[in-house]
């Protein structure tokens, strides 16, 4: 079955690092979304991807960046992990416009 | 400005009785409206989705009404089940333009008492 999987599913790390969230999928879905979910805020949308080498910012895209060199995968990258990106990371897919988006199961970040 | 809101954090039901969960948005471009279910440390999952050309749309024991007019959507889950206890999230998008974006609610914790 096509999926969509993210790595690591927890990681602890400290203030001025950077870190790397992986997400990959299978589905071979153009349109690819971080999301973070805080307390309070729902789910708020950081970056997106519509296809390969294309990217966009969301409502919460500052202190992040991402890539997409091929279809599978879109990587977060936090340049200088600050204690307020302390949070839970979704990575999400979606075929098209008719078609709602997948979600991944997340990766909790804590930052010291 | 929160274009997507879900006013109610948590709504407790009793097993077999009717669960509504509530949002209401305010940007008019909006025009396909899903909501997600959530369980913890797992991600979001589709539940149902709208278009604004309906008023209704129906999948098992989950229907989600829509009225435009005041900007109200609404998920009825009849009957509940302790097995839906999770957090509901309402989400929008604006589909015009090739917007796959889309604005979630803040979330409604549900859960259903045997």
């Amino acid at each position: 079955d096509a999926e969509i999987t993210q790595s690591p599913r927890h990681k602890i790390t400290e203030t001025g690092r950077q870190v790397t969230l992986a997400c990959h999928q299978t589905w071979n879905h153009n349109n690819m979304f971080w999301y973070r979910q805080d307390l309070g805020h729902g789910l708020r949308l950081i970056h997106y991807s519509y296809g390969v080498q294309d990217t966009n910012k969301g409502e919460v895209s500052d202190g992040y960046s991402v890539s997409r060199s091929n279809t599978e995968d879109l990587p977060l990258t936090l340049e200088s992990a600050a204690s307020s990106q302390t949070s839970v990371y979704f990575c999400a897919s979606s075929e098209n416009l008719h078609q709602p988006q997948h979600f991944g199961d997340g990766t909790r970040l804590s930052i010291l | 400005d929160q274009q997507v809101k879900q006013n109610s954090p948590s709504l407790s039901v009793q097993e077999g009785r009717i669960s509504i969960l509530n949002c209401d948005y305010t940007n008019s471009m909006f025009d396909y409206f899903l909501w997600y279910k959530k369980y913890p440390a797992e991600g979001p999952t589709f539940l149902i989705s709208i278009s604004s050309i309906k008023d209704k749309n129906e999948d098992g024991r989950f229907t989600v009404f829509l009225n435009k007019s005041a900007k109200h959507l609404s998920l009825h889950i009849v009957p509940s089940q302790p097995g839906d206890s999770a957090v509901y999230f309402c989400a929008a998008s604006a589909r015009g333009g090739s917007n796959y974006k889309l604005t979630f609610g803040k979330g409604t914790l549900l859960t259903v008492n045997p």
